[in-house]
């Protein structure tokens, strides 16, 4: 299986403040055929389900606010929050989706607060 | 508008059997794969494994082959998950999320707790 480890495990930043949260794959989630990186970012509010933020390691969901941007290629990935509110506390999972559908896998979550 | 709406909570014994659901609503069932993740309290998802509607064609994570099973009826758009002989760790609360291949999730469930107590 493809292991995805995040880093910090959580985080406290001020309001208006960037936060970035990084995700590191155990292989490359990069599929040269179309150039495309396998991996998604959601966001999880407590007593709610996940909400897909990030797909491609870049593209925006509907409706997701722009402050909300990824990025990163091959193992190394960035989700960035450039002026933290106050309706971003969750937590936060990365997620590959390059390996066959049964064996997609997440990484353990940073959770992330208000300083 | 796309809707997966699951089952409601259940508190079960060790050694009883369980099946929850999730009925999707708003888009061809049959055109999408369903997964289902797993969040043990205050802790992380866990992907478990994922169903085709359309053809029932079933994929387990290891982790979970033999642990569960997950099943289809098309006719009424639903997605099931079961357990023959729960334990006490299987105690978590259980999504259900659409996907289409090589695509993440991108609508879930709200969500199924699952207790398991003597």
């Amino acid at each position: 299986d493809i292991v995805m480890t995040q880093s910090p495990d959580s985080l406290a930043v001020s309001l208006g403040e960037r936060a970035t949260i990084n995700c590191k794959s155990s292989q490359s989630v990069l599929y040269s055929s179309n150039n495309k990186n396998y991996l998604a970012w959601y966001q999880q509010k407590p007593g709610q389900p996940p909400k897909l933020l990030i797909y491609w390691a870049s593209t925006r969901e509907s409706g997701v606010p722009d402050r909300f941007s990824g990025s990163g290629s091959g193992t190394d990935f960035t989700l960035t929050i450039s002026s933290l509110q106050a309706e971003d506390v969750a937590v936060y999972y990365c997620q590959q989706y390059y390996s066959t559908p049964s064996t997609y896998t997440f990484g353990q979550g940073t959770k992330l607060e208000i300083k | 508008e796309v809707q997966l709406v699951q089952s409601g909570a259940e508190v079960k014994k060790p050694g009883e059997s369980l099946k929850i659901s999730c009925k999707g609503s708003g888009y061809s069932f049959t055109s999408y794969w369903i997964g289902w993740v797993r969040q043990m309290p205050g802790k992380g998802l866990e992907w478990m494994g994922i169903i085709y509607p359309g053809d029932s064609d079933t994929r387990y994570s290891p982790s979970f082959q033999g642990q569960v099973t997950i099943s289809a009826d098309k006719s009424i758009s639903t997605a099931y998950l079961q357990w023959s002989s729960l334990k006490a760790s299987d105690t978590a609360m259980y999504y259900c999320a659409r996907l289409e291949r090589e695509l993440p999730s991108d609508y879930w469930g709200q969500g199924t707790l699952v207790t398991v107590s003597s």
